[in-house]
């Protein structure tokens, strides 16, 4: 079964203003971590904000913020003030305590237009 | 200080070919994982290190695929006999290591992008 859902392709956002990237996750673990990973036409994965579950507050980074929402198992990612390099591949993902893998979503494409 | 490196950054094989990609994870990081991503899919996991030893190899697709990582620095994923359908983008990334109970952040290379003609 799929463990993370991003049902978002592909997302237009005009530069300077907010766009949210939706994930859905199903785990029976009760510990488990979030992670949202960018990923440049260059193919590297970076590393944006990490939202662990008993995390009472939800996460920032600078311009990205991570809104959790335990009981509906959401975690979108909110960028604010797009710039034109944010134009990415965007991945959520999971790692459950019991594992070590993580567990990724199919991505989103986001492009920023000016 | 610097990051994950790998290399090749681009490997063009045969098939049947055997190939070797390499790893060298960000200095004092004890975990290291591999993971492949193939065209419009996220990555997937394929074996995981603490140290020198594979922790959790049940993402390999086949006995195809070995990795090693013999002084628990650098890893190398090998490859035999080499399909059309390893086609992918080859990641790999570590993070500090400290235990299965700890769910940590793991900092992603650049990649090896390879292809099977």
């Amino acid at each position: 079964a799929q463990k993370i859902t991003q049902t978002q392709p592909g997302m237009f956002v005009q530069e300077k203003e907010a766009v949210t990237l939706d994930c859905t996750y199903d785990t029976s673990d009760p510990s488990y971590g979030l992670f949202w990973y960018k990923q440049p036409s260059s193919g590297e994965m970076i590393f944006l904000i990490y939202q662990g579950s008993y995390d009472q507050q939800n996460a920032t980074e600078g311009r990205y913020s991570l809104n959790f929402q335990k009981a509906r198992k959401s975690a979108n990612l909110v960028i604010s003030a797009s710039q034109l390099g944010d134009s990415a591949m965007y991945f959520c993902a999971m790692r459950e305590v019991s594992g070590y893998a993580l567990n990724f979503g199919k991505g989103t494409s986001l492009l920023v237009t000016p | 200080g610097a990051g994950v490196s790998q290399t090749p950054s681009n490997k063009v094989t045969e098939k049947g070919k055997y190939v070797e990609l390499r790893c060298d994870p960000i200095s004092g990081h004890t975990a290291l994982y591999w993971y492949r991503q193939s065209l419009g899919q996220g990555p997937e996991f394929l074996i995981y290190f603490q140290g020198t030893g594979a922790a959790d190899d049940s993402g390999l697709p086949n006995d195809r695929f070995f990795a090693v990582r013999p002084e628990g620095s650098v890893s190398t994923l090998k490859i035999q006999r080499t399909e059309r359908g390893d086609s992918a983008v080859y990641l790999c990334a570590s993070s500090p290591g400290g235990g299965p109970m700890r769910v940590e952040t793991q900092y992603f290379g650049p990649g090896t992008r390879l292809l099977v003609l």
